[in-house]
């Protein structure tokens, strides 16, 4: 089935730093979500990105379909962002969706 | 809030039990997927409903079964419960049958199995 890889597996950052998380995987894919998990598990949906380029605030994702792979940047990070960073990738034909297993993103005061 | 329930919040079952965990999709989204989460690993795809039969499945024994329903409700129900069960399991519901719609997720529900 499809591989998911997510990079880093942990980040620390100073608040207000900037980061870049990534995605890479190993098929051609339908549909590629980010989601942040917050401590009590809720999924919280970030972006719905099988290609091209999106912004919602501070945060902003990228997916190069062709080259597989997907970026989310996080700005002027805060300590809410706190959290387990997660995307989600669909590939129709294999019938089901594939989990990376997540960045874990801690934002110091 | 993603308009996505699940009930109940927590769960305590001793191994070789049965267990059923509810969830209720947004309104007029017609298909329902269930993922497992164990602790320190992303959701592991179980399987998805789409007006109430079974349209896809990952790789779970078939003790795992489920049920949809027409009022947006669904079940997730596991016989023979091992320890490897323990989990956190979440429901997403999305609007239509293609499996690459965007999914919400449920606030999920903690198994613990003893």
């Amino acid at each position: 089935g499809i591989q998911v890889e997510q990079s880093p597996p942990d980040l620390i950052l100073q608040e207000g730093a900037n980061s870049t998380l990534r995605c890479n995987f190993s098929d051609s894919v339908n549909n590629l979500q980010w989601f942040h998990q917050n401590p009590w598990g809720q999924l919280i949906n970030l972006f719905y990105i099988p290609s091209g380029t999106k912004q919602n605030g501070r945060l902003s994702a990228t997916t190069v379909a062709t080259e597989r792979y997907s970026l989310l940047y996080i700005s002027s990070s805060q300590t809410t962002d706190s959290g387990v960073y997660f995307c989600a990738v669909i590939n129709t034909n294999a019938g089901k969706s594939t989990f990376g297993d997540g960045t874990t993103l801690t934002v110091k005061p | 809030e993603t308009g996505v329930t699940q009930s109940p919040t927590h769960l305590i079952k001793t191994r070789g039990q049965q267990v059923t965990l509810r969830c209720s999709s947004q309104s007029g989204h017609n298909t329902v997927s269930w993922y497992q989460q164990a602790l320190g690993q992303g959701p592991q795809f179980i399987f998805q409903y789409y007006r109430e039969e079974e349209n896809g499945r990952g790789n779970f024994p078939p003790r795992f079964s489920g049920l949809q329903f027409p009022n947006y409700s669904s079940e997730l129900n596991v016989n023979a419960l091992e320890l490897d069960d323990s989990a956190l399991y979440l429901c997403a519901s999305s609007l239509e049958v293609r499996l690459e719609d965007e999914q919400y997720f449920g606030p999920g529900t903690r198994l613990t199995v003893t």
